[in-house]
């Protein structure tokens, strides 16, 4: 149980243009879920926590016009970066907190981004 | 700010050895969580094991055990009888309770496991 869906797990987008990733948790709901980005061998960044039915709280330095987080359902959470550039080029991962047994974050599988 | 430190950038153990990987952490928080996450090469983040702070057991799972040490803020992480599939990146977690509440990632380990 408790398993997060991530779609597409790669894209390969033109500059200029806007790729929406989402996020699905398949068999719980979830009021928040959070996506991150992660440069090659390095950690996780947070960029965002996403919450339903309401504004995503982005971290500092993450432009919320450049990536556009909506949580309509408590089973989507979808991040659009948008107008995208290669310096965009990057894995985003989402995660959602989940009580399912003990307490514990799911992580969906990713999604690489490439940006040409 | 909470913050996580793992301080060794990367690990090798040989096949059926133990491996003890390193993590500190800063909170001023009195219930928390910690966890320890491995990155394979398919990028999929999997959950080794949790520790509840109030719990002063020390949670295992299988070869897997941490020691965690409140006091000090250390939650180091033990492979014993190591696999070839053991071989990661390995993340140290930490989040206080709360439905909001988010994960703070260490550096993370890369782990080479060695014939």
């Amino acid at each position: 149980g408790a398993v997060v869906s991530q779609h597409p797990s790669w894209v390969i987008c033109k500059s200029g243009t806007s790729v929406k990733i989402e996020c699905r948790s398949l068999d719980f709901q979830a009021t928040t879920m959070f996506w991150y980005r992660q440069f090659p061998k390095q950690s996780l960044m947070l960029m965002a926590t996403s919450n339903e039915g309401s504004k995503a709280t982005y971290e500092q330095g993450v432009e919320k016009d450049k990536f556009l987080i909506n949580h309509a359902s408590l089973t989507l959470s979808t991040l659009t970066v948008t107008s995208a550039h290669p310096e965009d080029s990057s894995f985003y991962i989402c995660s959602a907190r989940t009580d399912r047994g003990q307490y514990g974050y799911t992580f969906g599988s990713g999604t690489r981004l490439t940006v040409v | 700010a909470q913050t996580v430190t793992q301080s060794q950038p990367e690990m090798s153990v040989q096949e059926a050895e133990t491996v003890t990987l390193s993590c500190t952490y800063d909170t001023s928080e009195s219930d928390y969580y910690l966890f320890w996450y491995k990155q394979p090469p398919s990028r999929q983040m999997i959950l080794v094991i949790r520790q509840e702070a109030y719990k002063q057991q020390n949670a295992t799972e299988n070869r897997f055990s941490v020691n965690f040490q409140k006091a000090a803020k250390s939650f180091s992480l033990k492979i014993s009888d190591s696999q070839l599939g053991d071989a990661a990146m390995y993340f140290c977690a930490y989040t206080i309770t709360g439905t909001a509440s988010k994960l703070t990632f260490g550096t993370g380990t890369r782990l080479q496991v060695t014939l």
